[in-house]
């Protein structure tokens, strides 16, 4: 079955820029009946929706975090990136990747998760 | 923005019990509805889609029911396994796809 990995830095300094990957195992990226989604999740708190892109390299973002996000994606390598740019403390959160069907969008498998913690 | 709002906030129950949560949406996203479960350092878990068809290997303790604004997961027999936070998430009117602030379950 699709397996989902986060990676990246665990510790970013603030005004700096979040890179985060997504590995997906057991299946393509490259599928048009997914959304392959960013979702964190600050400490304690509830879930948050980032942003998505499509296997056509379309993307969608939620419009709070829009001027510093981006995702991308790197089909050889069957992987797909989260950049957010200009990070703070508020930034600080548990991320994870998940899969979503395009006809009805829920999240399932989820990566385990990576905490990303900014701080100087 | 659907804004998804759930209640209680906490809900205790006893091992065995029936457990009812509520998730109400800002409008109305007809049957565009999920659950998640999420235990401590884990992901959340698909329970439900489509406000009432259980995900693969999911337990027919859980049930969901609702349309439009008004939804509602129940565990029917609560197991020591189930006690964590539940999750309402709407996937009818996006971007941004939207979740719940969460019903915590715990033991009473």
């Amino acid at each position: 079955q699709v397996q989902l990995q986060e990676s990246g830095p665990r510790l970013v300094k603030p005004s700096q820029t979040l890179s985060l990957t997504c590995t997906v195992s057991g299946g393509s990226i490259f599928n048009g009946d997914f959304y392959w989604s960013w979702i964190r999740q600050p400490p304690g708190k509830g879930l948050e929706w980032i942003g998505h892109i499509f296997y056509s390299g379309n993307t969608h973002y939620n419009q709070s975090l829009k001027s510093r996000v981006t995702i991308s994606q790197d089909t050889s390598k069957n992987q797909f990136s989260l950049r957010l740019t200009s990070v703070t403390a508020a930034d600080t959160a548990m991320y994870y990747c998940a899969r979503a069907p395009v006809t009805t969008v829920r999240f399932d498998p989820w990566g385990q998760g990576i905490l990303v913690t900014v701080s100087s | 923005e659907i804004v998804m709002t759930q209640s209680p906030a906490t809900l205790s129950v006893s091992p065995g019990e029936r457990a009812t949560l509520s998730c109400r949406a800002s409008q109305s996203v007809r049957s565009s509805l999920a659950w998640y479960q999420q235990k401590p350092g884990q992901a959340p878990r698909l329970l439900i889609h489509g406000a009432s068809t259980r995900a693969t290997g999911i337990p027919d303790r859980f049930s969901g029911s609702g349309f439009g604004t008004e939804f509602t997961l129940t565990i029917s027999s609560l197991q020591s396994e189930d006690f964590a936070v539940y999750y309402c998430q709407q996937y009818s009117n996006w971007p941004p796809l939207t979740f719940g602030g969460g019903t915590n379950v715990e033991i009473k």
